[in-house]
């Protein structure tokens, strides 16, 4: 079985604050890790993905997250929030044989100010 | 074009009717997946399918709700006899063979039940 748990339904910074968006994962096989950002009226949009390559993993828009296993952690930062950030974001896990189905959190609403 | 396309993307019926939704997905990906997002229950699995195969059924509520594929390429979603329970925002993601390859998601159809 797996699971996903966002802490903090919402996250919010100032534009140009660093932004960390907390994943922990649950899982009985190595997972696959996911980001997805969702804006209004729209659907998700692939940030990055951990596949059992490099831990420290670099996505679009300056984002990145850090697997790491010890922590069961897979948490989402940027340096610097930009306006254009606030957006839902989610996290999923699946597991790393044949198709598998993502699990998703709950998300996590981030809010930027100017 | 190149984005799995839904339609539509907004339908509003009376409880009881019944309802499809369609999904295209991306040519040439073999994987299709089906997803819920709700207010109270978040982003749900639905069924995926490999070609016009249903391996996992798994998160279908009920038996009113059905899928199928045909050709390996489009989707259909039905809902039968449908419930406000069902209102909702379905999203259709498709993606290439192995589960290390990235599920890309469309728009998304937002259902409103009277």
């Amino acid at each position: 079985a797996q699971s996903v748990t966002q802490l903090g339904s919402h996250v919010s910074v100032s534009e140009g604050a660093l932004v960390l968006l907390r994943c922990n994962y649950s899982s009985s096989v190595p997972p696959y890790l996911f980001w997805y950002v969702q804006y209004p009226n729209q659907g998700l949009q692939l940030l990055l993905k951990y596949t059992s390559a490099a831990t420290l993993v670099k996505g679009i828009n300056g984002f990145e997250a850090e697997f790491k296993k010890s922590e069961t952690s897979f948490h989402l930062t940027k340096p610097s929030a930009h306006m254009s950030d606030a957006a839902e974001y989610f996290c999923a896990v699946s597991g790393n044989t044949g198709f598998q189905k993502l699990v998703f959190g709950t998300g996590t609403r981030l809010l930027v100010s100017p | 074009g190149a984005g799995v396309s839904q339609s539509p993307s907004n339908k509003v019926t009376e409880k009881g009717k019944d309802v499809e939704l369609r999904c295209d997905p991306i040519s040439g990906h073999t994987a299709l997946y089906w997803y819920r997002q709700s207010l109270g229950q978040g982003l749900e699995f639905l069924i995926y399918f490999q070609g016009n195969s249903a391996p996992d059924k798994s998160g279908l509520p009920s038996d009113r709700f059905s899928a199928e594929r045909t050709g390996g390429s489009v989707s259909t979603l039905t809902i039968q006899r449908t419930q406000q329970e069902d209102s909702a925002v379905y999203l259709c993601a498709s993606s290439y063979t192995h589960s290390n390859q990235p599920q890309h998601f469309g728009d998304g159809t937002r259902l409103s039940i009277l």
